[in-house]
């Protein structure tokens, strides 16, 4: 079965650094998703990325789909407060079913 | 953008009592729901999927006694978590997607369900 790994688990940082996540897939990706969620709320949709060597940016969010599509990266640049939160990379399984990775907890100290 | 709506956004019960949670995509018909699980500090773990006019797929190790679902329409699914205990607590959220959109195609969340059982 196919599995996400996102690293790292937590990540602490100052106002105004930047920030990596990366979520690497034990298969390759039919599509790979990334979303943040709040402590104890939903997810919140950031972007969705297919092909392979794919960049797409949303304000201060840039992903990045590797070439081999399995592995994605989330990049923040001059993060901020409202920045933390949880970022979930899910991807399609070719079934329909959407899978997760564990998340990485960002705090973004003020 | 596409809304889904779940309700409710958090409920107390007691053991042994019944609890139901609706799922509602607002403004595009979903054939397909899904219905997740999130312990603290852990990623989101499929409990099923909800196949508008036929029977949920369950995962494996999920009951589905327990874990009772009905999507009786396009627009609505519900999970009733039956006979509830404290070990059921745990948050959970549905996700839906449309019927135009296929796979690789984004899904849309509702904000989830805490479920406290004392």
């Amino acid at each position: 079965s196919q599995e996400l790994e996102q690293s790292p688990q937590s990540l602490i940082v100052q106002e105004g650094k930047n920030l990596t996540i990366n979520c690497t897939s034990s298969k390759t990706l039919y599509g790979l998703y990334w979303y943040k969620q709040k402590y104890g709320e939903g997810l919140i949709f950031l972007m969705m990325l297919q092909k392979g060597g794919e960049e797409k940016s949303h304000e201060k969010i840039t992903a990045k789909l590797d070439e081999k599509k399995q592995q994605s990266s989330l990049h923040i640049t001059a993060s901020q407060p409202s920045h933390a939160g949880i970022y979930l990379c899910g991807a399609d399984t070719g079934g329909f079913k959407t899978i997760f990775g564990a998340g990485t907890r960002l705090f973004v100290k003020a | 953008g596409a809304v889904v709506s779940q309700h409710p956004s958090w409920v107390i019960c007691k053991s042994g009592t019944s609890v139901k949670i609706e799922c509602r995509s607002l403004d595009f018909q979903a054939t397909t729901m899904f219905w997740y699980r999130q312990f603290p500090k852990q990623s989101l773990m499929l409990m099923a999927t909800s196949n508008e006019g036929s029977k949920a797929t369950y995962e494996q190790g999920v009951e589905k006694d327990k874990f009772l679902i009905n999507h009786a329409s396009l627009t609505l699914s519900t999970l009733t978590v039956t006979s509830a205990h404290p070990e059921d607590s745990s948050f959970y959220i549905c996700s839906a997607r449309s019927t135009h959109r296929g796979p690789g195609e984004k899904l849309f969340f509702g904000s989830g369900t805490q479920l406290s059982v004392l």
